[in-house]
């Protein structure tokens, strides 16, 4: 089945600074999701993405969905401590079908 | 909150026992999505519906999961005979046709 990629896995950052982080796959999607989950909850919907070159922003969290469709990149600008968690991509390959989801970055934000 | 919502949110059980969760998702939204997610990993499709029509199983689903959607609204998912591999955090979300998904706050189930 397809498989998505996120990298790094985790990451430690100062307050502050940028973040950037990416999902990759082998396979052709038609949409991306960035998602934030805390720890015990459900991941959060941040970013959708539906057009290959999109660039996306909410807030200080911008995601491009990528000319080739295999892959997505999300970037956080100046961290502050509730960018604490851990952030999934999900694709999908057709219009329809259910949403592959990546193993997941794990975002830490030194004070 | 007119988000989706899940109950219970958390569930102990003893191994062989059968166990049901439910999900009522956001109004209007006519998709309905199971996921379940282990430490670590990312949220694993189970099965979706639309309205009240379960249009896709994936093969982690094994015989001892049901789900339901009998109104189009409300869904359960039930597990029998637990097994301690059962032990997962199990998320739903909802959509409308457009596929962008809204999760639920999850239901953490722990065997014995």
């Amino acid at each position: 089945g397809q498989q998505l990629n996120q990298s790094p896995q985790s990451m430690f950052i100062q307050e502050g600074e940028d973040v950037s982080m990416n999902c990759t796959s082998s396979s052709i999607f038609n949409t991306w999701l960035w998602y934030k989950q805390d720890p015990g909850e459900g991941p959060v919907l941040l970013i959708a993405l539906y057009k290959a070159g999109e660039l996306t922003s909410n807030g200080r969290l911008t995601a491009q969905f990528g000319i080739t469709r295999k892959d997505s990149f999300l970037n956080i600008s100046a961290s502050i401590p509730s960018d604490v968690g851990i952030y999934f991509c999900a694709g999908q390959l057709n219009y329809g079908q259910n949403f592959v989801f990546g193993p997941g970055t794990r975002l830490s934000v030194l004070p | 909150d007119t988000g989706v919502s899940q109950n219970p949110r958390h569930k102990i059980t003893k191994r062989g026992q059968n166990v049901t969760f439910r999900c009522d998702p956001i109004s209007e939204h006519n998709r309905l999505y199971w996921y379940r997610q282990t430490l670590g990993q990312g949220p694993e499709f189970l099965t979706y519906f639309q309205n009240e029509a379960q249009l896709e199983k994936s093969r982690l689903l094994s015989d001892r999961f049901s789900a339901e959607r009998p109104k189009g609204s409300f869904s359960t998912l039930e597990i029998q005979r637990t097994e301690q591999g059962d032990s997962a955090m199990y998320l739903c979300a909802s959509s409308v046709v457009v596929d962008t998904q809204y999760f639920g706050p999850g239901t953490r189930l722990t065997v014995l």
